[in-house]
């Protein structure tokens, strides 16, 4: 069983400020990481899925980087927009036979504020 | 085009009864996924098909969970003698060609044990 923690819980910022959350996982046996965003009344969506240590996806005003060998990842926001209040969700995938399977974090719930 | 659709949207069931949740992924997509959110905790990962591979079941939390997916397209997440417990959103994914890439999410299935 992976253990995933996504820090911090929650996030109040103002509309135009930037931020940043991170999500930790086992360094051993890593295969993906992916970042999703979830709405509330809506489904998940992807942002990134990210193979390589090092890597860095960025997505408009969303970007992301990756650590595999410390087992670690950010997601950063430049310039907040309540549009952008929502969980974010991180899930690494094992390899091995566990390939397929993602487990997710907690999530970071982030609400931005007009 | 069509995204994940799911059905019933929301069920209310008896405690002892068997429910069936319908999963239509997107057309094409080899892959689909199981996962449900009970009330304050995460995703849970329950089943994976990858195209003719066996399932990965490994995440099923009893053995009164079952899931098929028929012709290599629609699913279906049977859950038997239903208990109090199983009360969760169940969401159902697909991808393109399986792992690592990333998924589309159907709208969630509510589901209330009573």
């Amino acid at each position: 069983i992976l253990n995933v923690e996504q820090s911090p819980q929650s996030l109040h910022v103002q509309e135009g400020d930037s931020t940043n959350f991170t999500c930790s996982f086992p360094s051993s046996n890593f295969y993906a990481l992916h970042w999703y965003r979830w709405e509330t009344a809506k489904s998940p969506e992807a942002l990134f899925v990210m193979t390589l240590n090092g890597d860095e996806k960025k997505k408009g005003r969303i970007s992301a980087t990756l650590n595999t060998k410390e087992g670690y990842s950010y997601l950063y926001i430049k310039g907040s927009q309540p549009e952008d209040s929502a969980t974010y969700l991180c899930a690494p995938n094992a390899g091995g036979t566990s390939y397929g399977k993602l487990t997710f974090g907690q999530g970071t719930i982030l609400t931005v504020h007009p | 085009g069509a995204g994940v659709s799911q059905s019933p949207s929301n069920k209310v069931t008896e405690k002892g009864k068997d429910v069936e949740l319908r999963c239509d992924p997107i057309s094409g997509h080899t892959a689909l996924y199981w996962y449900r959110q009970s009330l304050g905790q995460g995703l849970e990962f329950l089943i994976y098909f990858q195209g003719n591979s066996a399932p990965d079941k490994s995440g099923l939390p009893s053995d009164r969970f079952s899931a098929e997916r028929t012709g290599g397209s629609v699913s279906t997440l049977t859950i038997q003698r239903t208990q109090q417990e199983d009360s969760a959103v169940y969401l159902c994914a697909s991808s393109l060609q399986g792992a690592p890439e990333e998924q589309y999410f159907g709208p969630g299935t509510r589901l209330t044990v009573t």
